[in-house]
């Protein structure tokens, strides 16, 4: 079954710290997405990994094509980084399709200051 | 600007009355997309199209229609809405699937069915 799974579901950290949200999934992927989502509700596409690693600003994602898992870490944590983060996931067979993507349930970070 | 444009932001109506999500976008993207949000369940795929006129269903198209008739909208449509339909939808867009390009998506429509 194509599944992805996303810990910590809530994540509490002070301001300053190092944070890394994780995402797993059961087969083969040709892509995977880190998106972010504000309490207002609006969603921002913040990578798109086929490997490798990408970083932007204090924000660095990386995916481990073998062990079939990503990490999303944001360095020196602030509270303007407090929102829900999803991992989202194109499988690279799903049923055929090549354009159906499948979501992690979120992981909800609160930065204290 | 670049964006995807997603109207209304809130709408309420009633059981089995037809509407329409409208959804535009102005960067000639191929890829187009509609997800649902649901407390608990978090986002699914409703239908996604690669191209004009080519749609698919995602999880869950129970309910719903779509249509790519232009590379710019995709419309989508609720013929007869039930309660269960009550939820946040996402209209999205890449420039294609080959390109593995970021999501670019739309402020959201709010939809309560009563």
């Amino acid at each position: 079954k194509n599944e992805v799974e996303q810990s910590p579901q809530n994540l509490t950290a002070q301001e300053g710290e190092f944070i890394t949200i994780n995402c797993s999934y059961s087969v083969g992927i040709s892509a995977l997405h880190w998106l972010q989502q504000h309490p207002g509700g609006g969603i921002v596409s913040l990578f798109m990994l086929s490997s490798g690693k990408k970083k932007h600003g204090r924000l660095i994602a990386t995916i481990n094509i073998q062990e079939k898992h990503s990490s999303l870490h944001i360095t020196a944590s602030h509270p303007r980084d407090s929102a829900v983060y999803i991992c989202a996931v194109r499988f690279e067979n799903y049923g055929g399709s090549q354009g159906n993507l499948i979501f992690g349930k979120g992981t909800k970070l609160s930065v204290k200051p | 600007e670049a964006q995807v444009t997603q109207n209304p932001r809130y709408l309420i109506t009633v059981t089995g009355k037809k509407l329409t999500v409208t959804c535009s976008q102005n960067m000639n993207h191929e890829y187009m997309s509609w997800y649902r949000q649901d407390p608990g369940l978090g986002l699914r795929q409703i239908y996604y199209s690669m191209n004009v006129e080519v749609t698919d269903k995602g999880d869950v198209p129970e309910g719903y229609k779509v249509s790519r008739k232009e590379k710019r909208n995709f419309p989508l449509i609720l013929e007869s809405p039930s309660p269960n339909q009550t939820s946040l939808y996402f209209c999205a867009s890449t420039p294609g699937v080959a390109y593995n390009s970021p999501l670019h998506f739309g402020n959201g429509t709010r939809l309560t069915v009563t």
